[in-house]
């Protein structure tokens, strides 16, 4: 992988659980950003964390931040049918603005 | 629902046949980006812009070109396609700003198939 690395690779659990994903990574980060894509559609963007901030929130999504590590997790809580995608964590990049992504992990939610 | 917009969202051509990919956003942005993505696998740059008549090749080598004339447009061209590019390839934009972080706006993605 370029830069991040999900894990697990699929999860699957059902309606009203929460989903925990995690992102690894290699090296400095100015900021991580979580993306989600549902299936043959392009990326849609959840919400960002900055190396400086440890957790955040939006809505039902909980991200931390662990830069010891170089590693985030996301939560998804009451998880619906409706969040059944793929999530992906990207990087910066030290130098430009393109980002790096990792393989994603495939999420899926069963009524 | 972001401003990008891709066309066509799907396309079968013949091996040696020359395409040229659409990606136009109306927000202005002066980033812009095209990725590959393999089925359930991660995204890979492939090229890049920062401002008109500015093109950059991504991490991945790709036998494709592109071009930036105007800011809203950023074409894909593979001049004789092969059943190696089969694969979806997405467009994306961002401002760049600091304020924004650099979140990127992904268009709806061409999956491309060659026979």
């Amino acid at each position: 992988s370029q830069q991040g690395e999900e894990d697990p690779q699929a999860l699957s659990i059902q309606e009203g659980e929460n989903a925990t994903m995690n992102c690894s990574y290699k090296t400095s980060i100015n900021n991580l950003q979580w993306y989600r894509q549902n299936s043959g559609r392009g990326l849609v963007h959840l919400i960002l964390i900055r190396s400086n901030e440890r957790e955040k929130h939006s809505g039902r999504l909980r991200v931390t931040l662990d830069t010891s590590k170089k590693s985030s997790s996301l939560l998804i809580t009451a998880s619906r049918a409706a969040d059944t995608a793929s999530y992906f964590c990207a990087t910066d990049r030290f130098s430009g603005y393109a980002l790096n992504f990792g393989k994603g992990t495939s999420l899926l939610v069963t009524p | 629902e972001a401003d990008i917009y891709q066309t066509p969202r799907y396309l079968v051509i013949g091996t040696g046949k020359k395409i040229t990919l659409e990606c136009s956003q109306t927000m202005g942005h002066d980033k812009m980006y095209w990725y590959q993505q393999d089925p359930g696998m991660e995204l890979h740059l492939i090229h890049y812009s920062y401002g008109v008549n500015s093109t950059e090749k991504g991490d991945l080598s790709s036998e494709s070109t592109v071009s930036r004339i105007r800011t809203e447009h950023f074409p894909l061209t593979l001049e004789s396609a092969r059943p190696s590019h089969t694969s979806q390839y997405l467009c994306a934009s961002s401002d760049g700003e600091e304020s924004s972080y650099n979140e990127q706006f992904f268009g709806p993605g061409t999956r491309l198939t060659v026979l």
